[in-house]
């Protein structure tokens, strides 16, 4: 139990375009989700946290005209890359939590974004 | 500043042999402390989780320590097999926070 897929598992865009990244809850409901972004040889670096039906909380640091972020429904959260450039070419990783165990995060495989 | 420690960088080891993981924290208060394994171009796995009063906990071939009073875990992987090549997490999550700190983790090679 307690699965969460990412769409798509990479992607190339070109810089200025935008680039949507889907995380599902597979067999829970999340109220909460958790974004990632981890550049090679690091560490996973929270982006926002994601609650259902509100708007997200961003870490210091993270523009939130540039990563919108969306989660419509209780199994649903999105990030959206705006006007993407090279920079932005990263590993982003979601996780989500159950409502009955608010210790563990599960985590999504990750998505690879380049951006050419 | 919350921090999570973990050396050494990268190992590379023959297969069947055991290896030893090390994490210092300076998180405080402590609430538990996670082992993740991640796979190259996949999300991480948790391995194991320790609270303040475990001091060892196993998860078949991977034991993790916990010295709560030096701060410090480590994680040993007995009789290694070339799938246990990963990036092992370090991750620490403090009393009355929701949000974990992440070490760099350990890249281990294990070669046949």
């Amino acid at each position: 139990g307690a699965v969460v897929s990412q769409h798509p598992s990479r992607v190339i865009c070109k810089s200025g375009t935008s680039v949507k990244i889907e995380c599902r809850s597979l067999d829970f409901q999340a109220t909460t989700m958790f974004w990632y972004r981890q550049f090679p040889k690091q560490s996973l670096m929270l982006m926002a946290t994601s609650n259902e039906g509100s708007k997200a909380t961003y870490e210091q640091g993270v523009e939130k005209d540039k990563f919108l972020i969306n989660h419509a429904s209780l199994t649903l959260s999105t990030l959206t890359v705006t006007s993407a450039h090279p920079e932005d070419s990263s590993f982003y990783i979601c996780s989500a939590r159950t409502p009955e165990d608010q210790e563990t995060q599960y985590f999504g495989p990750g998505t690879r974004l380049l951006v050419l | 500043k919350n921090q999570v420690e973990q050396s050494p960088q990268s190992l590379i080891i023959l297969e069947g042999k055991n290896c030893t993981l090390q994490c210092n924290y300076t998180v405080s208060p402590f609430s538990n402390l996670r082992w993740y394994k991640q796979d190259t171009g996949r999300g991480p796995v948790s391995l194991t989780i320790m609270t303040f009063s475990e001091n060892t906990k196993s998860n078949g071939r991977y034991t993790a320590t916990l010295d709560a009073d030096t701060k410090q875990s480590s994680l040993h992987i007995t009789a290694s097999q070339l799938s246990d090549s990963a990036s092992y997490i370090c991750v620490v999550r403090g009393r009355g926070s929701y949000i974990p700190t992440f070490g760099r983790g350990t890249s281990l090679i294990v070669h046949p």
